[in-house]
C-alpha cells in the first residue's frame, strides 16, 4: 500500500469559489503529479514536480495552479471553480532516474463537483 | 507520436478462466510501458512494467506481459482469474518526455 494521501476524497462546491486539493506523501519521492480523469477515459497530466521549488505544466492545459514548498506536500488550486472542472484528480508521485520509466504511486483521488 | 490504445472497455470472465487484456502502442522511440490495476475507491497501482530487460514480463498476483515490437502490443494475461482481479485496468506507454494512458479496461469476474 502506498503512503500518498489526498484530501477531500469527495468535494462538492458553488461556481467561483477557491478550492485547494492536498495531496501528500510520506515516501520521500522527489517527482509529484497531478492528473485529471473523466469517467472512462484516460488519466491526463496537468501538473508535475521534479522537487522542491520545481513545477511544470503537463500535457493536458489546466487553470489550476500548483505549488511543491515541502518535499512531501503538493498542493493543486483552483482559484475560481467551473462546472468545466468537475472531474476526479489524482496525485502521484515517483523516484528513480526518470519519470519517464519510474513507477508511479497514487493517492485514491479526490471527486470534485462544482454546481 | 505516442498512443496507446486498450482494444475492450469491458471484458467478462468466469472465475478460474485466463484473462486476456489487450493493448496497443504507438511509438517513436523505444518505449516505457506500464500496467496498473485500479480498485474502487483505491489509488491505481503498478502491475508490472517494461523498460527494455525481458520481453516477457512477469508482475503481481500472477499477472504477466510480453512486448511485441514487430505488433506493437503488450496485452496482459493471466492463467486463471480470480474474483478479486475485478478492477480496471490501464496500459500506459511512456517515451521521450511524454506519458500517455489508455482509457482503461474494466474486468468483471463471473463466479
Amino acid at each position: 500500500e502506498a503512503d500518498i494521501y489526498q484530501t477531500p476524497r469527495y468535494l462538492v462546491i458553488g461556481t467561483g469559489k477557491k478550492i485547494t486539493l492536498e495531496c501528500s506523501q510520506t515516501m520521500g519521492h522527489d517527482k509529484m503529479y497531478w492528473y485529471q480523469q473523466d469517467p472512462g477515459m484516460e488519466l491526463h497530466l496537468i501538473h508535475y514536480s521534479y522537487g522542491v521549488n520545481s513545477t511544470e505544466k503537463g500535457d493536458l492545459s489546466s487553470e489550476s495552479t500548483v505549488s511543491r514548498i515541502r518535499t512531501e506536500h503538493f498542493p493543486l488550486t483552483l482559484e475560481s471553480a467551473r462546472p468545466s472542472h468537475t472531474s476526479q484528480y489524482l496525485c502521484a508521485s515517483s523516484v528513480g532516474i526518470s519519470r519517464i520509466t519510474d513507477t508511479q504511486y497514487f493517492g485514491p483521488g479526490t471527486r470534485l463537483t462544482v454546481l | 507520436a505516442q498512443s496507446v490504445t486498450q482494444l475492450d472497455s469491458h471484458v467478462s470472465v468466469s472465475e478460474g478462466t485466463p484473462v486476456l487484456l489487450r493493448c496497443n502502442y504507438s511509438s517513436s522511440y523505444s518505449p516505457s510501458l506500464f500496467w496498473y490495476v485500479q480498485h474502487p475507491n483505491k489509488g491505481l497501482q503498478l502491475l508490472l512494467k517494461y523498460t527494455s530487460a525481458a520481453t516477457l514480463v512477469k508482475g503481481i498476483n500472477g499477472f504477466e506481459a510480453e512486448f511485441k515490437k514487430s505488433e506493437t502490443s503488450f496485452h496482459l494475461t493471466k492463467p486463471s482469474a480470480h474474483m478479486s482481479d475485478a478492477a480496471e485496468y490501464f496500459c500506459v506507454v511512456s517515451d521521450g518526455d511524454k506519458i500517455i494512458f489508455g482509457k482503461g479496461t474494466r474486468l468483471h469476474i463471473l463466479p
